[in-house]
Order: C-alpha cells, then structure tokens, then sequence
C-alpha cells in the first residue's frame, strides 16, 4: 500500500546548528501534512503542519517545506537545542477523512 | 486546551488476563479517536477508528475480537486487550480530533507488559 516514509533513521547535529529531516510520501491524494516529535516513553507532540495548497510554512524556530512535485516534506528546526533530542515523525492524511498514515521516524541526537 | 490523557500509564499483567485502556479527551468534545499502536523504536501503527456510539473501524490484520474498543460519550474511549499474550505488549497510544477538524490531540500512552 502507499506509505509514507523518511530518508535517514537518525540524525546527529551539533548543539546551535540547524537540522533538516526529510520525509518521502507516496500518495499523491493526501492533502495534509504534520510532523510530530515524540520523546521517549511519551505520546507524540505535534509540531506544525501544512496544507497542500502551500509549501513553505514557518512556526517558531521550524519551517516545513512541501514539495507536491517529488512528493517531499521536510522539517527544519533552527538553532537545535538539547531539548530538541527526540524522534521525529511525518504523517499524512487527507481533508475528507482524519485517518493518519505515519512515516518510519527519525532520531535526532543533538550533541552539545 | 486539547488535552488526552490515558490510563494506566503503566500496566503489567499476566498471560491470558485482560486489561483495559481508558482515553479522555479532559477538555473537549471528541467525536473521533483513534488508537495505535508502536514497537520499540517503531513507527506508530493505526489499529482503530471509533466514533462516539458507533462501532469502532478497525484496521486490516487488527483482530476486534482481540482489541476491544468502547466509545461510549465525547470524551471517553477504552481498548480492552482481551486474553493478553507477551506478543500483545508495546505502547499503546491514543488521540481524539474534534469533529470537521484534520488535528489529532495525542495521549501520553500506555505501556502494556504482558509476562
């Protein structure tokens, strides 16, 4: 079936450097997008998000980029910090129905 | 606001017993929730889809006579793991969405032990 997935399972980035995490997905009928960050033994902590209809969206210290043309997403987190460690993950969906379709995950390990 | 919680946050039990999982949705009326399931250093797997006084969708491969889930008002939903098996243990995660809305509000998960 179509899935999302993601590039690298884990990241290592140094304390104040940006960090970027990619993620592929495969159907083209989604229309929405999230990124997730889930620390050890929690539930997932949503992020930001992004319609279909856009391809750039900034919050405070991340942006989300969507290409629809490579079906592509990714996450940037400014100035990583310690407290950034945590796996990361994107999920689609589409407008008509909420039913989240997640991709496999990425560490982020930020070293100070 | 949007707010899920769920209990037990930790649960161990033995082979062949039941055990039941309570998500709530403390500030708002959700219509929708889901529960999931995740494997160590996994992705989280959709297991179910419940609407508030309807049958719960389940997902293909998910046994329903196995994972049972209730959703009895806005705010409360249960997954009852029936006769619980070692291979039955993981992290089961809960989230509600309000009705018209795409969000899910995530709980902070239950870590089932089956010994």
């Amino acid at each position: 079936g179509e899935s999302v997935g993601l590039h690298l399972p884990t990241l290592s980035v140094q304390e104040g450097d940006n960090s970027i995490i990619n993620c592929a997905y495969s159907n083209s009928a989604s229309d929405y997008f999230i990124w997730y960050k889930q620390e050890s033994g929690k539930g997932p902590q949503f992020i930001i998000d992004i319609r279909s209809n856009m391809d750039k969206r900034q919050g405070q210290r991340v942006t989300v980029l969507l290409n629809k043309t490579v079906k592509h997403l990714s996450l940037q987190i400014a100035a990583t910090q310690p407290g950034d460690s945590a796996v990361y993950f994107c999920a689609e969906t589409k407008a008509a129905g909420n039913k989240l379709t997640f991709g496999g995950g990425t560490r982020v390990l930020v070293k100070p | 606001g949007a707010v899920v919680s769920q209990h037990p946050s930790r649960v161990i039990c033995k082979s062949g017993t039941s055990v039941k999982i309570e998500c709530r949705s403390l500030d708002f009326q959700a219509t929708t929730m889901f529960w999931y399931r995740q494997f160590p250093k996994k992705s989280l797997m959709l297991m179910a889809t419940s609407n508030e006084g309807s049958k719960a969708t389940y997902e293909q491969g998910v046994e329903k006579d196995k994972f049972l889930i209730n959703h009895a008002s806005l705010t409360l939903s249960t997954l009852t793991v029936t006769s619980a098996h070692p291979e039955d243990s993981s992290f089961y995660i809960c989230s509600a969405s309000r009705e018209t809305y795409n969000e899910q509000f995530f709980g902070p998960g239950t870590r089932l032990t089956v010994l």
